[in-house]
């Protein structure tokens, strides 16, 4: 079974829209976290946030914003006012704390195209 | 961001031949990981190590083996290429009691 299900294979906006990306995962444990990465163009791996299972306050970072909701296990990200340079593949993450070395279970990712 | 170098970034071989990636990180992190990235996929992990000598397998090791005989180096061998292996591979890093992953800046294989 899918841990991070990111529905969403790809998603056209035209700049300045508002975007959310969806995602969904999936654990038992107690104690977890989750990551958002974006990968532009470049191919490099961005690290956006990381949040863990204890802290369901949302997070704004200034178009960025994530909203963590344990009842729907989601953890969804939004960009605000979006621009060209948003333009990339993102990757939401989950790492449950229960196992040796912390593996990382990624979603299949969300390729973002900004129109301008 | 944690100093993490990949090589060679490209590589292009044939099948059957064995493929080496060396993955150096400065920052003294105890984990490290191996990673392919295919699309449809995302990012699947192939082995990650926990320690000098400490390793163990991820969802699709299959065909890889790895060895980490000191901190800063984590090697990935595919011991007989095959192209299905052809994929963009990844390293990262984590440091101890640190719940963030540092990537490298991947190394595209390809199998003929």
């Amino acid at each position: 079974a899918q841990k991070v299900t990111q529905a969403q294979t790809e998603i056209s906006v035209v700049e300045k829209e508002d975007v959310t990306l969806d995602c969904v995962y999936e654990t038992r444990d107690t104690t977890y976290y989750l990551f958002w990465y974006k990968q532009p163009p470049s191919g490099e791996l961005v690290f956006l946030i990381r949040r863990n299972s204890f802290d369901e306050q949302n997070e704004i970072s200034g178009r960025y914003s994530w909203n963590f909701q344990k009842s729907t296990s989601s953890f969804n990200f939004t960009i605000t006012a979006s621009q060209v340079v948003d333009s990339a593949v993102y990757f939401c993450a989950l790492s449950e704390a229960g196992n040796t070395g912390n593996q990382f279970y990624f979603g299949t990712g969300t390729s973002l195209t900004v129109i301008p | 961001d944690a100093g993490i170098t990949q090589s060679p970034r490209h590589k292009v071989t044939e099948t059957g031949t064995p493929v080496t990636l060396r993955c150096h990180q400065t920052e003294n992190h105890r984990y490290m990981y191996w990673y392919r990235q295919d699309p449809g996929h995302g990012l699947r992990l192939i082995h990650y190590s926990y320690g000098v000598k400490d390793t163990d397998k991820g969802e699709v090791s299959d065909g890889y083996s790895v060895s980490r005989s000191k901190t800063e180096d984590f090697l990935l061998t595919l011991e007989s290429a095959t192209s299905s292996q052809t994929s963009v591979y990844f390293c990262a890093t984590r440091g101890q009691g640190s719940e963030k992953l540092f990537f490298g800046s991947g190394t595209q294989l390809s199998v003929l």
